[in-house]
C-alpha cells in the first residue's frame, strides 16, 4: 500500500458526535486524497490536498473538513456525524496531480448509528 | 462535472475465458483513463491506464481500448484466472478539473474454476 496507513480501521459512533480519521504516509507524496466508497457509487472524492496547508473540495465535501499540517499526515473530520456518512473511507496519495498513479490505503469502515 | 458509467455491475466468467468491462464518460475534455482493481478488504490498486493520444494499451493479459469519438473505453482480461476475481473500477480525469478522478460504480468479477 505504498506506505499508507489509516487509523482507526473501524469505528462505530453515534449521530451528532465529531469524528476524525487519520491518514499517514511515508512516501513523501505531495498529493493526498480522501474518498468515500458506497455500493453503487464507486469512489467519490471528498477533499484533496496538493501541499501542506493547501486543500480543496471534491464532489461530496459537505459535512467534511480536512487539515494537512505536515506532508505525511492528512486528517478528515466529520464535525457532526450523520447516518448518511456511514461508509468506507479511503485515503490515497500521489506524486503529482497529473497522469500519475494514486496509491490507496487500506480503508476505514465508519458506522454512524 | 464528469460522469462515468460502468457496465456490467457484476460479471461471472469461466476460468480461461475473457472478461470485458465497458465505461462511458461525459466530459469530452477527459484525457486520462486509469483502471483500478480492488481485492476484498483492501484499497484499490492501479492495473493499467491510458491517455487520450493512444487507442489501445496492453500489459500481459490485460488490455484497455479507448474510443474518443464515442467517449467510451474498455478493459479486456484474457485467459482469466481465479486471482482475477475482484472489483474493477474505471475512472476519468482532465487537466481542466485539476486531474481529479471520477470513478465508475465498479464491476465485481468472479472467475469460476
Amino acid at each position: 500500500d505504498a506506505g499508507i496507513t489509516q487509523s482507526p480501521r473501524h469505528k462505530v459512533t453515534e449521530t451528532g458526535t465529531p469524528v476524525t480519521l487519520r491518514c499517514h504516509q511515508t512516501e513523501n507524496h505531495r498529493y493526498m486524497y480522501w474518498y468515500r466508497q458506497d455500493p453503487g457509487h464507486g469512489l467519490r472524492l471528498i477533499h484533496y490536498s496538493y501541499g501542506v496547508k493547501d486543500t480543496d473540495k471534491g464532489e461530496v465535501s459537505d459535512g467534511y473538513s480536512v487539515s494537512r499540517s505536515k506532508t505525511e499526515d492528512f486528517l478528515l473530520t466529520l464535525e457532526s456525524a450523520t447516518s448518511s456518512q456511514t461508509s468506507v473511507y479511503f485515503c490515497a496519495t500521489g506524486t503529482s496531480g497529473g497522469y500519475n498513479e494514486q496509491f490507496f490505503g487500506p480503508g476505514t469502515r465508519l458506522t454512524v448509528l | 462535472g464528469e460522469n462515468v458509467e460502468q457496465h456490467p455491475s457484476t460479471l461471472s466468467v469461466q476460468e480461461g475465458d475473457s472478461a470485458v468491462i465497458k465505461c462511458t464518460y461525459s466530459d469530452s475534455a477527459s484525457n486520462y483513463f486509469p483502471w483500478y482493481k480492488q481485492e476484498l478488504g483492501k484499497g484499490p490498486q492501479l492495473i493499467i491506464d491510458i491517455r487520450s493520444n493512444v487507442g489501445e494499451k496492453k500489459d500481459q493479459r490485460i488490455a484497455v481500448t479507448l474510443n474518443k469519438t464515442a467517449k467510451h473505453f474498455s478493459l479486456h482480461i484474457t485467459e482469466t484466472q481465479p486471482e482475477d476475481s475482484a472489483v474493477y473500477f474505471c475512472a476519468a480525469s482532465t487537466a481542466f478539473n485539476d486531474y481529479k478522478l471520477s470513478f465508475g460504480a465498479g464491476t465485481t468479477v468472479t472467475v469460476r474454476a
